[in-house]
């Protein structure tokens, strides 16, 4: 079974800090995609980065960054000089290449406070 | 970036009557759509995968002759929910998957669908 895991539920970070993410994933697959998405308040939910398995370079999109651990499948998200905006739920999600469908992680409430 | 978009964004409708939301991509197109259920404080439940011009593939639990999609173009797929019941009230979003061989799927600003 293909599997995501996101063992933080809740976090909190001060504006302008720094804050990361965990995120790990079990598959078998050699080939496939990796995604943070955020959902604010609007429940929008919108693509923070994504990053393919098989390149070993971490992803980076402005103030977020990733820490791809192909291992230890883990796939850590960091978001630095956090900003109120970024008060969202953020989700960790694979796709196996081919196969289409997202496998989501529970969550993790990030609240950034002034 | 990609852009989908979804209506209505909200509808209140009476039990036993049937509400369909549209789901569209508006600068790409989108081979595969799907159709995702979250609860509060829940993360996404995917109900079913919509391919233009083929039948969709309901997940297991997942009522095909309740919940009715249609992909009949690129561009557009629907989500028909019939004879509503107070259970099925939700947020519903859909996504769209760029058919140019990206893996991502971008999504919807979802629909609020409360049965009375």
């Amino acid at each position: 079974a293909q599997t995501v895991t996101q063992s933080q539920p809740e976090m909190s970070v001060q504006e302008a800090e720094t804050v990361t993410l965990s995120c790990t994933y079990d598959t078998s697959e050699s080939n496939y995609y990796l995604f943070w998405y955020k959902q604010p308040p609007s429940r929008q939910m919108i693509l923070v980065i994504r990053q393919e398995a098989y390149k070993q370079q971490n992803a980076t999109e402005n103030r977020f960054s990733v820490n791809f651990q192909k291992a230890a499948k883990s796939f850590s998200l960091k978001i630095s000089d956090s900003q109120l905006g970024d008060t969202a739920m953020y989700f960790c999600a694979f796709s196996v290449v081919g196969f289409q469908k997202l496998v989501f992680g529970t969550g993790t409430r990030l609240l950034v406070s002034p | 970036g990609a852009v989908v978009s979804q209506h209505p964004s909200w509808v209140i409708c009476k039990s036993g009557t049937s509400v369909k939301i549209e789901c569209r991509s508006l600068d790409f197109q989108a081979t595969t759509m799907f159709w995702y259920r979250q609860f509060p404080k829940q993360s996404l439940m995917l109900m079913a995968t919509s391919n233009e011009g083929s039948k969709a593939t309901y997940e297991q639990g997942v009522e095909k002759d309740k919940f009715l999609i249609n992909h009949a173009s690129l561009t557009l797929s629907t989500l028909t929910v019939t004879s509503a019941h107070p259970e099925d009230s939700s947020f519903y979003i859909c996504s769209a998957r760029d058919g140019s061989g990206g893996e991502t799927q971008y999504f919807g600003p979802g629909t609020r669908l409360l049965v009375l």
